[in-house]
């Protein structure tokens, strides 16, 4: 078992739609959560960061945190064109490492 | 967000050449820097952790003579990929933190390398 999962999709979504993305993990150390926005050919820009539990909001773009659970999930409201991208979450403990799910490649049609 | 700018951002490169690749902090000290690889359509694998002025840490099964990584400022890690293999072709990227054990870290534009 991967110590993170991620659908890899492709998730292909109408503009003004909804997307909710999602990963689990199996590590109960992670305590830092991060969603991070990848565009064709470019570095992982980060989107969201999260620590524990939690929501957090940041415009059209709010990240929750269940640590019960082991899930994390990114919702992205009104989406557009220019959101489609491949979305990283990645999670970590308190030391160095970092670990990746495998990103989910979105598209949003005009 | 901090930036991170890679060097350069594409390569070509003949078989058995060397390569190197540049990562710099520009508005912050990273203490720790990350060098990942990152195959078409898959996710980033880690290949080696940098701290400012010591070795680094190579993942399992990352040659680190054939991967060499300079960490030599806080501000500068290189990475050099030696006697280079059309199997070394990748998307290579590093990621930088400014505070030991702070859990974000901020990506460069990353370089993709082709060995031909």
């Amino acid at each position: 078992q991967k110590e993170v999962e991620q659908d890899p999709g492709p998730l292909s979504v109408p503009e003004g739609a909804i997307v909710s993305l999602n990963c689990t993990y199996s590590n109960s150390a992670f305590q830092y959560f991060m969603w991070y926005r990848q565009y064709s050919r470019k570095g992982p820009e980060l989107l969201m960061y999260t620590y524990s539990s939690g929501n957090k909001e940041d415009g059209r773009f709010t990240a929750q945190v269940d640590k019960s659970s082991k899930y994390i999930s990114l919702f992205i409201r009104d989406s557009q064109p220019s959101d489609s991208a491949t979305y990283l979450c990645a999670m970590s403990d308190n030391n160095n490492d970092m670990r990746f799910g495998a990103g989910t490649r979105l598209t949003v049609k005009p | 967000g901090a930036v991170v700018s890679q060097h350069p951002s594409w390569v070509i490169c003949k078989s058995g050449t060397s390569v190197k690749i540049e990562c710099r902090s520009l508005d912050f000290q990273a203490t720790t820097m990350f060098w990942y690889r990152q195959f078409p359509k898959q996710s980033l694998m880690l290949m080696a952790t940098s701290n400012e002025g010591s070795k680094a840490t190579y993942e399992q099964g990352v040659e680190k003579d054939k991967f060499l990584i300079n960490h030599a400022s806080l501000t500068l890690s290189t990475l050099t990929v030696t006697s280079a293999h059309p199997e070394d072709s990748s998307f290579y990227i590093c990621s930088a933190k400014e505070l030991l054990g702070q859990a974000e870290a901020f990506f460069g534009q990353g370089t993709r390398l082709t060995v031909v």
